[in-house]
């Protein structure tokens, strides 16, 4: 257990719905990265959240969207989706905005849509 | 635009054999991470190298950085069947301001 928790792990739903994907991250840390990986793209970054506020985007659709509350959970909304958004969603914690001692990746999230 | 590159892509190779996995990065950086990843897993964290000339070991893993050639290498000692995974190296440029770019990530099976 690394210590940053997603949820759910699994996920399937069809064309055009909505969904919420949720990560608590490792205790102390308050920066929270959401990554995509898939087949044809690879692992990419999305968006990092530092102490409730956005620091960084990355290649984020506009479809999608994500907040860190107060207690540092951050929910990453996705909607209008399509068959291309099916792919393995990571969370990940660090202590500090800038990375450098290191990222923890939670499970992942695996979405399915049909 | 920051890019990473592996290779290779896929490695086949034998236990007991030696080999090296090279990732070579387009901008300056002294922050290179190395995960490994099991099929439908998360991403193990292996190594984080932050200066020029970082060289760590775990095992039967090796990393090593250099941030003139733009160049990281994970070298594989007397290889066994358990470091049979994904593994993938990815870059921070510094302030976290674009997280991780990571490469396209090496295929590796060990046969016994």
């Amino acid at each position: 257990d690394s210590g940053v928790t997603q949820t759910p792990k699994h996920l399937i739903t069809a064309t055009g719905q909505r969904v919420t994907l949720r990560c608590s991250p490792r205790s102390g840390d308050l920066s929270v990265y959401w990554y995509q990986q898939s087949l044809d793209q690879g692992l990419q970054f999305l968006i990092q959240y530092y102490n409730g506020e956005e620091r960084a985007k990355g290649n984020i659709l506009e479809r999608f969207s994500a907040q860190q509350f107060p207690d540092l959970h951050s929910e990453l909304n996705l909607s209008s989706l399509e068959l291309g958004d099916s792919a393995l969603y990571f969370c990940a914690s660090s202590p500090t905005p800038a990375g450098g001692i290191g990222y923890t990746f939670g499970s992942g999230t695996r979405l399915t849509v049909v | 635009e920051l890019k990473v590159e592996q290779n290779p892509l896929f490695l086949s190779m034998q236990e007991g054999k030696n080999y090296t996995i090279y990732c070579n990065y387009s901008t300056t950086s002294d922050r290179l991470y190395w995960y490994r990843q099991d099929p439908g897993k998360s991403l193990e964290s292996l190594f984080v190298l932050l200066s020029n000339g970082a060289v760590k070991q775990e095992g039967r893993l090796m990393a090593s950085l250099d941030t003139k050639a733009r160049l990281s290498t994970l070298h594989i000692t007397a290889a066994v069947h358990d470091l049979s995974a994904t593994y993938f190296c990815a870059v921070d440029i510094g302030g976290g301001a674009d997280g991780l770019t990571f490469g396209k990530g090496t295929h590796l099976i060990i046969q016994p």
